[in-house]
């Protein structure tokens, strides 16, 4: 079975531009999360979603990012406007309501914003 | 107070070897479940093993085990017969309430093993 597909692998943006990542959770997962990864903050959660619904938002650093999940098989993170301390990795994850709620990750977006 | 608390920055192992990552925990719930992820240079997240908080038995995944101690809150994960493979950042993880309530992870700071040949 195919994992959690994101894309782009990598992206490197100058200031100020529109940036959207892109995510392919695996098929018949009802959870999707969105996390990033800094060295210094660690994997932080942004924002999920069960069944296309956005749950929980509040790891979203301002306004200038936003999320959305238009069906059950694909979601996007957009920064607008990128800034350089947006630099990071960001990972996708989705997971299967039940006993455990595994989250499985994706290969994640290197963001670089110059 | 930090949910998640690794000790170990790093660790080295001899190849063939047996390791032990630490981690410990910070919960009020009764019932939670406890993750361990591996993160190899190439990026990725890796999910190795699961203990729920319930579960009488350590999880065994493989070469995978997690020494589960209830009492002291922790969730050490141990790696028999390392292999050259094995050398990552590996991060605990913890999901408070039980299964299909909550679906946050609270993820520590990670340890970055490396194994010798």
């Amino acid at each position: 079975d195919a994992g959690v597909i994101q894309s782009p692998r990598h992206e490197v943006t100058e200031m100020g531009q529109e940036v959207t990542l892109r995510c392919k959770p695996i098929s018949g997962h009802d959870y999707l999360f969105w996390y990033r990864q800094t060295m210094m903050r660690g994997l932080e959660l942004l924002i999920y979603f069960n069944n296309n619904v956005p749950i929980d938002d509040s790891g979203m650093p301002e306004d200038r990012f936003s999320a959305k999940m238009p069906n059950a098989s694909f979601s996007t993170l957009k920064i607008q406007p990128s800034e350089p301390r947006d630099s990071a990795v960001y990972f996708c994850a989705s997971s299967l309501a039940g006993t455990t709620d595994t989250q499985y990750f994706g290969p994640g977006t290197r963001l670089t914003v110059l | 107070a930090q949910k998640i608390t690794q000790t170990q920055p790093g660790m080295f192992v001899q190849e063939k070897e047996a390791v032990t990552l630490d981690c410990t925990y910070d919960t009020s719930d009764q019932s939670y479940g406890l993750f361990w992820y591996k993160q190899p240079s190439s990026g990725e997240m890796i999910f190795l093993i699961y203990q729920g908080s319930y579960d009488e038995q350590n999880a065994t995944e493989g070469r995978y085990s997690l020494n589960f101690q209830k009492a002291r809150k922790s969730a050490n994960l141990v790696i028999s017969a390392s292999q050259l493979g094995d050398s990552a950042m590996y991060f605990c993880a913890m999901r408070e309430g039980s299964g299909g309530s909550n679906y946050k992870l609270t993820f520590g700071k990670g340890t970055l093993l490396t194994v010798n040949p």
